[in-house]
């Protein structure tokens, strides 16, 4: 069984084209997030939801929305694709707690806008 | 604001050398320590965390870590290298304050040579 999975694998896309990845969790994880790893392998957060309620949104452009129907489920949808929003795009949960913060990661989406 | 600094972004050993990759950490509060593995086209697993309690930390595939609060560091070792070690490392922290995303050093590739 899969704990975070992720959906498409693969993406690629013209410019200027809306997309969505989406991902799923099934481990009963409260806080789900999602991160960009560029081309130089350098990942960072973009969102962060705990309990469907948007809890961290980093500089990331309003291009870019997330949205999360239920706890085990966390979908990002991007507008008017640019040649730099090109990465692997990795959803991830954890517990949440203090005291067990760990995160799962999901396989990545990789997006490649043409 | 908390970050991570990995030393090298290419180690190169032997196969059954010791492995030895650099990570030290810049924290207003003590920090949780992970440090994960990315095989190619893969997303990332967890090898081993540091949150409280022992320093030394022992983790999956024969991988341990250190922390040491007054060199803010938290190096990962492997008494003997092995060909399936080869891949990408990533350290990262997290604050517990609250806010749970993890923020990620930049990653060092581990090349084991025959």
């Amino acid at each position: 069984d899969t704990a975070v999975s992720q959906t498409p694998k693969y993406l690629v896309t013209q410019m200027g084209n809306d997309k969505s990845i989406k991902c799923e969790q099934n481990l009963g994880h409260d806080t789900m997030y999602w991160y960009k790893q560029d081309s130089k392998k350098f990942l960072k957060i973009m969102f962060s939801y705990n309990n469907k309620e948007l809890i961290i949104n980093e500089t990331v452009p309003n291009r870019f929305s997330p949205k999360s129907p239920d706890k085990a489920h966390l979908n990002l949808h991007i507008n008017s694709l640019e040649l730099g929003d090109s990465a692997v795009y990795f959803c991830a949960s954890s517990p949440g707690s203090r005291e067990n913060n760990e995160q799962f990661f999901g396989p990545g989406t990789r997006l490649t806008v043409l | 604001a908390q970050s991570v600094t990995q030393l090298g972004s290419h180690v190169s050993v032997s196969e059954g050398a010791l492995v030895l990759l650099r990570c030290n950490y810049s924290s207003s509060v003590p920090p949780y320590l992970f440090w994960y593995v990315q095989y190619p086209n893969q997303g990332l697993q967890l090898l081993l965390k540091y949150t409280t309690g022992a320093t030394l930390v022992k983790g999956i595939n024969g991988f341990e870590a250190e922390f040491k609060k007054s060199e803010t560091s938290f190096h990962l070792t492997k008494p003997s290298a092995h060909m399936s070690d080869a891949a990408e490392y990533f350290c990262a922290v997290t604050l517990d304050t609250g806010r749970r995303a993890l923020t990620f050093g930049s990653g060092t590739r581990l090349q084991v040579q025959p």
